[in-house]
């Protein structure tokens, strides 16, 4: 199975500075023949399913906020926040959707500070 | 619009068994695959299982393989997840949750319902 590592565990940022995700695979979710990245991230706020923000490592969901932005290939994957709003705080998930089982990794908290 | 509602959660013995189910409205089911995902209390997110548009594939984590069963019935527009031999670390919110894309079993999730608490406990 692909792991999936997210640095830092948790985060807090000012409001309206950038908050900056990582994301490692063990493996490569670039698929050559279509030249896609096979990675997503996810928000989740407390006692809410999780929300699709960015798909395919750096297309956003509609509806998204453009201050959300995803970036990466292979195995290495950045998602930023280019300025914290209150409304961001939430737990963040990448997950690659490469491989079958697919796998999550364990999520980047972020507060305000 | 989308909707996902989970039910059939609660509270049973480990050894035992419990389905959940999803209903779906707001879209062509059939159209799509579908995921079950869980979180246990104060965790991460766990893939647990894919079901394929038509029913005809299915993938598992190997956390589950050989005890749980997705399956769905197009006709109902219902989703479901057959869990046995329960342990206690299977405790979680049980996510359904919908493809981005029709008929492709490798995108994201697109949508997600509310969950379904499943306790383990003696």
């Amino acid at each position: 199975d692909i792991v999936m590592t997210q640095s830092p565990n948790s985060l807090a940022v000012s409001l309206g500075e950038r908050a900056t995700i990582n994301c490692q695979s063990s493996q490569s979710v670039l698929y050559s023949s279509n030249n896609k990245n096979y990675l997503a991230w996810y928000q989740q706020k407390p006692g809410q399913p999780p929300k699709l923000l960015i798909y395919w490592a750096s297309t956003r969901e509609s509806g998204v906020p453009d201050r959300f932005s995803g970036s990466g290939s292979g195995t290495d994957f950045t998602l930023t926040i280019s300025s914290l709003q209150a409304e961001d705080v939430a737990v963040y998930y990448c997950q690659q959707y490469y491989n079958t089982p697919s796998t999550f990794g364990p999520g980047t908290k972020v507060d305000i500070k | 619009q989308v909707q996902l509602v989970e039910s059939g959660g609660g509270v049973v013995q480990p050894g035992r068994s419990l389905r959940l189910s999803c209903a779906a409205s707001g879209f062509t089911f059939s159209s799509y695959a579908m995921y079950w995902v869980r979180q246990a209390p104060g965790k991460g997110l766990e893939w647990v299982a894919v079901i394929s548009y038509g029913g005809s594939n299915e993938y598992y984590a190997d956390s589950v393989k050989g005890r749980f069963t997705i399956s769905r019935d197009n006709s109902k527009n219902t989703l479901y997840l057959q869990m046995n031999s329960l342990r206690a670390e299977d405790t979680a919110v049980y996510y359904c949750a919908r493809a981005w894309e029709q008929q492709l079993v490798r995108v994201p999730m697109q949508h997600w319902g509310q969950g379904a608490l499943v306790t383990v406990s003696s």
